[in-house]
């Protein structure tokens, strides 16, 4: 199947700062990619929806300017936690959607921990 | 509201049984259904779908059955196996209204007992 990375897997900061992670589709090109937010014990919620070269689609009581959203690339998609507090701490997972429609190809996911 | 519901937090099977791992929709908009499987700290799986027009879906150890009168769907694991142990997702999405958009269900904890 294909590859999607993110980078970095886990991280650690401070209250009030910013952290970037990113998504990217190892070996095909994502016209469309997937965040994902998944609290403890519970299912993955979508945040939302990437597209290459236009603005993101965020699902209801997701704050766009919390969650800052880039698909600058076929390949590329970012998600920047702006202003990060402790109840962000969460595991944020990305996917990328290949040709076929609802075939999702899902990162590994990204530990963020907000002290 | 929940969409997609699977109402088994866990589930423990004996290695070499079959595991049967639940899942109920609401949407009668939904015409494609995924499984996932994921371990912790890792990002889901793909494992096996169905199409609305399917009522059957089988891949190896791995069969789907899906039942559309009643909004049910079904993932078989025959015969299980311990490395079977992970949070297994059932997801639907509906071409029709929303493209691409997956609802995960809140996920099943199979533990297969060797």
């Amino acid at each position: 199947g294909a590859v999607v990375s993110q980078h970095p897997s886990r991280v650690i900061c401070k209250s009030g700062t910013s952290v970037k992670i990113e998504c990217r589709s190892l070996d095909f090109q994502a016209t469309t990619m997937f965040w994902y937010r998944q609290f403890p014990k519970q299912s993955l919620m979508l945040m939302a929806t990437s597209n290459e070269g236009s603005k993101a689609t965020y699902e209801q009581g997701v704050e766009k300017d919390k969650f800052l959203i880039n698909h600058a690339s076929l390949t590329l998609s970012t998600l920047t936690v702006t202003s990060a507090h402790p109840e962000d701490s969460s595991f944020y997972i990305c996917s990328a959607r290949n040709s076929n429609y609802n075939e999702q190809f899902f990162g590994p996911g990204t530990r963020l921990t907000v002290l | 509201d929940q969409q997609v519901k699977q109402n088994s937090p866990s589930l423990s099977v004996q290695e070499g049984r079959i595991s049967i791992l639940n899942c109920d929709y609401t949407n009668s908009m939904f015409d494609y259904f995924l499984w996932y499987k994921k371990y912790p700290a890792e990002g889901p799986t793909f494992l096996i779908s169905i199409s609305s027009i399917k009522d059957k879906n089988e891949d190896g150890r791995f069969t789907v059955f899906l039942n559309k009168s009643a909004k049910h769907l079904s993932l078989h694991i025959v015969p299980s196996q311990p490395g079977d142990s992970a949070v297994y997702f059932c997801a639907a999405s509906a071409f029709e209204t929303s493209y691409d958009k997956v609802i995960f269900g809140p996920g099943t904890s199979l533990s297969v007992i060797p």
